[in-house]
Formats: structure tokens, C-alpha cells, sequence
């Protein structure tokens, strides 16, 4: 089965730039979604096919994907922005998700 | 607004039967796929299974096939999860999700999810 690998945590000071990267066999052929989860709630959609963000999603948050490396990159990193980031792709009709990364800001 | 209700969880035997609940509004239900996903204490999301607009289509994480059951009524815009044989390891919050379209197999909008604690 298709595996997303992620760092089990990354760290970023106030105002600069986090980068969260999610591995897999030519992940760039496929379609990644990224999500935001704070504690205690419900996932929030941040980032869909690959580069795309939802209408509310700060133009902070942007992504890419290529070869087998996709990435959420959020710029100018806030104190609300501290939270787990999951990467998802749909792969031989399952849903699959990385194992999450904790952002601590 | 978009919205989706998850009910029916609680406190279940091991090797009883739940069925969850979901309750959607704001949106042409009949038009989206429909996901649900479950995430165990201090652990990440895991997906359960998928049903497509119509119903016609069904698919589960292999870990689950057999056990858990996914359905929908399109005129009452409810999606169901009936989970049989649960084990300890079925402890966890359950959320309805709404796929973007019919099929896109990503999740815009998560209900706030139901707890499921299996124990004896």
C-alpha cells in the first residue's frame, strides 16, 4: 500500500517561514491536499491539488509537488498557525493520509 | 452554512455494534461524495471508507473491510457508518466528512466528530 512520510515535527520562530514536506513514490503524480488541525478540532482543508487554497486559507499557506517530495510551505508564521499538518492523496481507491506533523511557532 | 452532525457514539462492549450517524446541511447532499475518517487518542487521521454520490460505490480501508459498513440516504441527507465487532483499537473520535465534488476524494468541510470508546 501507497505510505506519506512526514516529520514527526518542525519548528519555526514568529514571523519566519515553515516548511512541512510529505515523501512519497513520485508523489508528483498525484493530487495532494494538505490539513490543518489545532488541538482539539476538527481538520480544516488549507491547501487541495497540490498549490490550491480554499477561499478563508491565508495566501500565507501555499504549496508544491514534484518528483517525490510535496510541500506546505507557510510564510510569515503566526502564533495561531501552530497546530498538526496532515498531507493526504487518494492512491488504488483509498484514501491515505501522512502521519502528521506538529508545527510549533 | 455548510454543516455536518455526527451522532450516535459512546460507550460500547468489545465485540458489540455501533452505528454512527451523520446529518448534512447547506449543500446538495446528493451531489458529493461522502468519507468518513477516525483518529485514535494522541494519534493521526486514519480513513474509514468512502461512499460515492449515489451510493453506488463503497470502498474501506482494507484494515476494516468486513467489519464496518457505509451507507447513505440521499432523500433525508444522512450518511451512516455501522461498525460491528469492535475491538479496543475502534476507540476513537469518528468524523463525517464531505468530499469537494462527486468524486475528488478530498475532504472541504468535517463534521465535529462523535466519540466511539469501545471497553468493557
Amino acid at each position: 500500500s501507497y505510505e506519506l512520510t512526514q516529520p514527526l515535527s518542525v519548528s519555526v520562530a514568529l514571523g519566519q517561514t515553515a516548511t512541512i514536506t510529505c515523501g512519497g513514490n513520485n508523489i508528483g503524480t498525484k493530487n495532494v491536499h494538505w490539513y490543518q488541525q489545532k488541538s482539539g478540532q476538527a481538520p480544516v482543508l488549507v491547501i487541495y491539488r497540490d498549490n490550491n487554497r480554499p477561499s478563508g486559507v491565508p495566501e500565507r499557506f501555499s504549496g508544491s509537488n514534484s518528483g517525490n517530495t510535496a510541500t506546505l510551505t507557510i510564510s510569515s508564521a503566526q502564533a495561531g498557525d501552530e497546530a498538526d499538518y496532515y498531507c493526504q492523496v487518494w492512491d488504488s481507491r483509498s484514501v491515505v493520509f501522512g502521519g502528521g506533523t506538529k508545527l510549533t511557532v | 452554512q455548510v454543516q455536518l452532525v455526527e451522532f450516535g457514539g459512546g460507550v460500547v462492549q468489545p465485540g458489540k455494534s455501533l452505528r454512527l450517524s451523520c446529518e448534512a446541511s447547506g449543500f446538495t447532499f446528493g451531489n458529493h461524495g461522502m468519507h468518513w475518517v477516525r483518529q485514535a487518542p494522541g494519534k493521526g487521521l486514519q480513513w474509514v471508507a468512502i461512499i460515492s454520490y449515489d451510493g453506488r460505490n463503497k470502498y474501506y480501508a482494507d484494515s476494516l473491510k468486513g467489519r464496518f459498513t457505509i451507507s447513505r440516504d440521499n432523500l433525508k441527507s444522512m450518511m451512516y457508518l455501522q461498525m460491528n465487532s469492535l475491538t479496543t483499537e475502534d476507540t476513537a473520535i469518528y468524523y463525517c466528512a464531505k468530499d469537494w465534488m462527486e468524486t475528488s476524494y478530498f475532504f472541504d468541510r468535517w463534521g465535529q466528530g462523535a466519540q466511539v470508546t469501545v471497553s468493557s
